[in-house]
């Protein structure tokens, strides 16, 4: 079993919808990433938190550290949006080093 | 702008040879890592160097190899013990310390033809 897990796998939707991926991790953790990677492979950092939540323009990270579980949110989901969402954790006792969920593939129509 | 370029974008390789993909950032990170990503899977470590002049072995570092004589420059070659190389590689940084954010490089798609 993967010390993070991500669903949904794979999630399509319709413009403007709101749209919540889900992490869920089995071990202490010092930090949470969720990143951003488009097509091209490219990974972008969307958020770091080791508690509560953050807000950035219409994403939206939150995480429960006694439940073990974070989301990301997209509000008003936009086609530019598609991309693979990749949840990840500082697993505490091994280092800086990042645990990768497999990620999710998120596929926005107009 | 500071960030990781990685180079090529795209690299073959015959089987049997070896290859060096370049991983230089202009950040002042002090750690730095390789990360390979194979379809359908998470990203997983190869090596990583939290200072200059040293590193460590990940969870797949059989049939690589890194320096980092550098602060840098952080360059993995992929050798032709790795029987299964055709993936994509990516080149990550970090300032140190658990509670900073990583910068990622564009990546290397790495394919044996």
């Amino acid at each position: 079993k993967n010390e993070v897990e991500q669903s949904p796998q794979n999630l399509t939707a319709q413009e403007g919808e709101f749209i919540t991926i889900n992490c869920s991790y089995s071990v202490g953790i010092s930090a949470l990433h969720w990143l951003q990677q488009h097509p091209g492979g490219g990974i972008v950092s969307l958020f770091m938190l080791s508690s509560g939540k953050k807000k950035h323009g219409r994403l939206i990270a939150t995480i429960n550290i006694q439940e073990k579980h974070s989301s990301l949110h997209i509000t008003a989901s936009h086609p530019r949006d598609s991309a693979v969402y990749i949840c990840a954790a500082t697993i505490n006792q091994a280092g800086t080093a990042l645990i990768f969920g497999k990620g999710t593939t998120l596929s926005v129509s107009s | 702008d500071g960030g990781i370029t990685q180079s090529p974008k795209y690299l073959f390789r015959k089987e049997g040879q070896n290859v060096t993909l370049s991983c230089e950032q202009n950040l002042n990170h002090d750690a730095m890592y390789w990360y390979r990503q194979d379809p359908g899977q998470g990203l997983r470590l190869i090596y990583y160097s939290q200072i200059v002049n040293d590193f460590q072995k990940g969870d797949i570092a059989e049939g690589y190899s890194v320096s980092r004589e550098k602060k840098e420059s952080f360059p993995l070659t992929v050798t032709s013990a790795q029987k299964n190389p055709t993936a994509f590689y990516l080149c990550a940084s970090q300032r140190g310390g658990a509670n900073y954010g990583y910068t990622f490089g564009s990546g290397t798609r790495l394919t044996v033809v």
